[in-house]
Formats: C-alpha cells, structure tokens, sequence
C-alpha cells in the first residue's frame, strides 16, 4: 500500500528556475494539501483541494501553483525560484465527508528536499 | 489562523510526565495530533472532536475544551520513543482548511 508518494525526495535549483513536486496518493482521498516546513518551524499551508478540479490557498500560497485534475494527483509548482522557498515540502491527504478535514487521519508524504541557490 | 503551542520545547527525564497546550483564537471543531521525528514526516496520533471529548490509547491522552478553544496532549511514563516535536492540528469546520501548530520539541533522556 503506497499511500501517498512525493517525488523528488530532494532537489537544488537555481534562482529563477521553475519546477514541479509531484504527489499521488492511492486512497482515494478528497482532500489534498501541501505544506512547507521551514527548520525547526511547523507546517504551513500552502495550498489544498477538496477534490478534482477545485483547489484553494492556503497561507502561503505567494510563488507556488496547483492543479489537481485527478482525485489522485495534486502536483505544486515552483515558478521563479527563490532562496526563501528553500523549505521542506509535505504532501497529504485525507478523506471526508461533511464538515472539512475533521474526523479523519491526514496521511503525509515521506517529503521533499528543496534548496534554491 | 495557526494554533499556538506550548511550551516550545521539553526536557525529560523517562518516566516522567509531560503536557503539551494547543490554543486557537478560532472556534474549533477538531483537533488532531501528530508526532514527527526528525527528518520524517508526521505521524497521526489521535482525533478528538467538538463535544469536550478526552481520548488517549497507550500512555498518551489529550483533551478538547471547545469552550476554551484548547487541546492539551497528556504524555505519562514518558519513555525514550516519545522523543519528537509534537503538532496539534485545527479545523474550524468552516471551509476546508487545517493548520497545524507552532510545534512542540520534546526530548526524552535516559
């Protein structure tokens, strides 16, 4: 059971490069989210969907974009790299019905390793 | 938005006790908690919804005091695996969003 899957596990990009965390997950979860964790920080939102077609900011959203044409894939795009988006990237995923994310597990990524130099 | 968590970081002896506090300025109507070890992502560890419920399996337990706006994760016997730093998370249950809080870095020593 793969759960949900992030890749690249790590990266360095440039400044002014643009790229693309890959997620998938195989629960068929509604709901999508991405985060950034900064060093010794917690988790912020970056962006998240409840579902197929329907995707939504979060708190940091400035620099990054997501689309999610399929209930399984919920990529997150980097344009215009900057050194302050070198950060910890999660995935995750959970299933619900009703009243958001309440009441359910959200499952995480293993994470992705980003540096911008 | 994003709960605040206390204390920022905690020193134990095993086998002593520790409580962790996750505060919202926002109505709740859940509260999760996770643990995550270093260089791994986070770990579910346990869902208490609106209702004042109190939850715990193990030797850890948490509560929700919805009038409060509050969590507080219980740790007893605290034991070496218990090291980490700990996440509250929060849902409003209006709109879809989750946040997780501050974090909570909680070190268990011999």
């Amino acid at each position: 059971n793969a759960g949900v899957t992030q890749t690249p596990k790590f990266r360095i990009l440039k400044i002014g490069q643009s790229m693309t965390l890959q997620c998938t997950q195989d629960m068929n979860h509604n709901y999508m989210y991405w985060y950034r964790q900064d060093p010794g920080m917690g988790l912020k939102l970056i962006y998240y969907s409840v579902g197929a077609g329907i995707t939504d900011k979060g708190e940091v959203p400035n620099g990054y974009n997501v689309s999610r044409s399929t209930t399984e894939d919920f990529p997150l795009r980097l344009e215009l790299a900057a050194p302050s988006q070198t950060s910890v990237y999660f995935c995750a995923s959970s299933y619900s019905i009703g009243q958001g994310a309440s009441g359910n597990t959200i499952y995480f990524g293993e994470g992705s390793w980003l540096t911008v130099v | 938005q994003q709960p605040v968590q206390s204390p920022q970081a905690v020193i134990l002896r095993e086998g002593e006790d520790a409580v962790i506090n996750c505060s919202s300025s926002k109505a709740l109507y859940s509260v999760h908690w996770y643990r995550q070890k270093h260089g791994e992502a986070p770990v579910f560890l346990m869902i208490l919804l609106k209702g004042g419920e109190q939850k715990g399996h193990d030797k850890i337990s948490a509560s929700f005091n919805e009038k409060k706006q509050q969590s507080s994760l219980y740790l007893t016997a605290s034991q070496l695996s218990y090291s980490g730093t700990y996440f509250c998370g929060t849902d409003p249950g209006t709109g879809n969003q989750f946040y997780f809080g501050t974090g909570t870095s909680l070190t268990v020593i011999p």
